[in-house]
């Protein structure tokens, strides 16, 4: 079984300064990774994900995440942060070879202060 | 390309009653799932479908939740009778490939 633990359930950050989101996962076997973003009365929306190959991985807008296999981590981190940025961040994994559904962290909801 | 879209946005109904929740993948999209997040705690899987088939069913709480996807096309999910633990945001999700999911906006259900 799979299990993903997000320890920050809020984040709040000032405009420009960085921030780093927390996701640790348990599993037996390899699995996929995934960051999910809601922004306030929006979707669920994928934000960046780790299939294979570099363990860096990076979003469009300016996201990015570090596969650990030795921790197993899955950061989230963003060196400078806009008001935009307010939402809601899930971190969730799916075994590989079984990608029947995405497990979830609880959520860390990232709030940006002028 | 439309994306997945869900009906209603939101719905509040009585305990004991009956409330059908309806989603609309991608088209083309032959993966479908469902999800549920209860106020504060993670998103948690439901069912998955390929095309009209159930192909997972293992996180459906109890027989008062019926999910079908007559024709493989739209999917609905009923809860009868509601129950007041049932409350929560309902997420379609829909895929290609079995590795990317594509959410939908979710049904925000409050029961009474």
């Amino acid at each position: 079984a799979q299990s993903v633990t997000q320890l920050d359930s809020q984040v709040p950050v000032f405009e420009e300064a960085p921030v780093e989101l927390r996701c640790n996962y348990s599993s037996s076997v390899s699995v996929y990774l995934f960051w999910y973003v809601q922004y306030p009365n929006q979707g669920l929306q994928l934000l960046l994900k780790y299939l294979s190959g570099s363990t860096l991985v990076e979003s469009i807008n300016g996201f990015e995440a570090e596969f650990n296999k030795s921790q197993t981590s899955f950061h989230l981190r963003k060196p400078s942060v806009h008001i935009s940025d307010t939402a809601e961040y899930f971190c969730a994994v799916s075994p590989r070879g079984n990608t029947d559904k995405l497990i979830f962290g609880t959520g860390t909801r990232l709030q940006v202060f002028p | 390309e439309a994306g997945v879209t869900q009906f209603p946005s939101h719905s509040v109904i009585e305990k004991g009653q009956t409330v059908t929740l309806r989603c609309d993948p991608i088209s083309g999209h032959d993966n479908l799932y469902w999800y549920r997040r209860v106020m504060g705690k993670e998103i948690k899987f439901l069912l998955h479908f390929v095309k009209e088939s159930k192909q997972d069913e293992s996180g459906m709480p109890n027989n008062r939740f019926l999910a079908e996807r007559t024709g493989g096309t739209y999917s609905t999910l009923k809860v009868q009778p509601a129950e007041l633990e049932d409350s929560g945001v309902y997420f379609c999700a829909s895929s290609q490939d079995r590795v990317e999911q594509y959410f939908g906006p979710g049904t925000r259900l409050t029961v009474t």
